[in-house]
């Protein structure tokens, strides 16, 4: 099946520092979505994205639509302890538009 | 305000029960889903459904037979539980967009222990 390639796996910043991670895949997607999840708690969508090149922020989040249409990246500014939990990619194909393929997420740890 | 709702939370059971769990959402949205998240927080789709037909049916083993009486509802119900069962169980819904959603929300999910 589709494989999402997410990176990096785990991060451990301070307080205050900019973040980035990013998602490729091996296929042309048509939509990327970045969610959070919270300990105990299901995914909550941050950014949906769906246009290449397309560049969409959410308060301290910004994520890019990759021209190639193969990649995505998410970057949070100001990291704050309440930023902590499991960011996941979501990417949705050309050749399939009832999925969405996640990656295998990125552990994100803010020190105060 | 509840969006998409599953019950319950948690269920623990010994191996070879059956079991279901339950899944509504109130989005108006044509298409839900379920997800398995493993112990290493992969989520995989096993199956999809839009306005009640089975679209997705992902290589999932066949004690798990998912249901749904209307488009606001999708239940998923497994047959003699095994240990590899184990897992949280999240349901998700999309609105429709191209024959298929271009978001998903998810449900806060169901923690499956089989003991």
């Amino acid at each position: 099946g589709q494989q999402l390639n997410q990176s990096p796996q785990s991060m451990f910043i301070q307080e205050g520092e900019d973040v980035s991670m990013n998602c490729t895949s091996s296929s042309i997607f048509n939509t990327w979505l970045w969610y959070k999840q919270d300990p105990g708690e299901g995914p909550v969508l941050l950014i949906a994205l769906y246009k290449a090149g397309e560049l969409t922020s959410n308060g301290r989040l910004t994520a890019q639509f990759g021209i190639t249409r193969k990649d995505s990246f998410l970057n949070i500014s100001a990291s704050i302890p309440s930023d902590v939990g499991i960011y996941f990619c979501a990417g949705q194909p050309t050749y399939n538009f009832n999925k969405f393929y996640f990656g295998s997420g990125t552990k994100l740890n803010v020190k105060p | 305000d509840t969006a998409v709702s599953q019950t319950p939370k948690y269920l623990v059971t010994q191996m070879g029960n059956d079991k279901s769990i339950k899944c509504e959402q109130n989005l108006g949205h044509d298409t839900m889903y379920w997800y398995k998240q493993d112990s290493k927080k992969f989520l995989k789709i096993m199956f999809s459904y839009n306005n009640k037909e089975l679209i997705i049916n992902e290589t999932v083993p066949n004690r798990f037979s998912p249901k749904s009486p209307d488009k606001a509802h999708l239940n998923l119900h497994i047959n003699s539980l095994e240990l590899g069962d184990s897992a949280v169980y999240f349901c998700a819904s999309s609105p429709p967009r191209s024959g298929g959603g271009d978001t998903q929300y998810f449900g806060p999910g169901t923690r499956l222990t089989v003991l």
